[in-house]
């Protein structure tokens, strides 16, 4: 069976850096997705890791731990656009499941 | 390049009605998925195609929901008859393989209201 868990809701300052945390379960484990989902809109792509270590993409930046089936996304130097839902996804065979999201709120 | 084409984009409609749901995917993307997402959850696979053929549909409600792609190009899917607790957003993905590597692009999404 799969099982993701993720925090529901994170708060944070502009400029400031937030770590989103994710532990997963899963069988046949290929791959953790993250994806960021502003309010009202579609799920976009943020990352992939499939080997263990840090993936760095300008601002965001995913680890992932196979052996602690832990991931986590970090982001720095947060501006208010980054306000959205951030989903951690776990890869298994040909099939995607999707945390419950947690809600990045960033205050000026 | 078009992203993955939903419609509607909103629809309310009540208890024991019919429903349908369109997709047209990036052109190009053999793979389909129809996903729910419930307010504040993550969404929930519902059915993945490889062209016309449907590999994954374990997650589908059969008794009330069914879902095509004739032409291994667009997909419909349909829930009859509607029920309070099928109010969701139903997101449309495509992607070019079946295999994970390659990053699922989503739609904007059809909000379902039953009443």
């Amino acid at each position: 069976g799969q099982n993701i868990d993720q925090p529901t809701e994170m708060t944070a300052t502009e400029g400031a850096i937030v770590q989103i945390n994710c532990t997963y379960q899963t069988s046949g484990f290929n791959g953790l997705f993250w994806y960021q989902q502003h309010a009202g809109e579609a799920p976009t792509f943020l990352s992939y890791n499939v080997l263990d270590g840090l993936e760095e993409k300008g601002r965001f930046s995913s680890f992932l731990s196979r052996s602690k089936g832990y991931s986590y996304l970090l982001l720095k130097e947060l501006q208010m656009k980054d306000s959205a839902s951030y989903l951690c996804a776990s890869a298994a065979g040909n099939k995607l499941t999707f945390g419950g999201g947690t809600r990045v709120l960033v205050k000026p | 390049e078009a992203g993955v084409v939903q419609s509607p984009r909103y629809k309310i409609i009540e208890k024991k009605q019919p429903v349908a749901f369109w997709c047209n995917p990036i052109s190009g993307h053999n793979t389909l998925y129809w996903y729910r997402q419930n307010l504040g959850q993550g969404p929930e696979l519902l059915i993945r195609y490889e062209n016309e053929e449907a590999v994954d549909d374990s997650q589908l409600p059969k008794d009330r929901f069914s879902a095509e792609r004739l032409k291994g190009v667009d997909s419909t899917l349909k829930i009859q008859p509607a029920e309070l607790g099928d109010s969701a957003v139903y997101l449309c993905a495509s992607s070019p393989t079946g295999g994970l590597t390659y990053e699922q692009y989503f739609g904007p999404g059809t909000r379902l209201t039953v009443t």
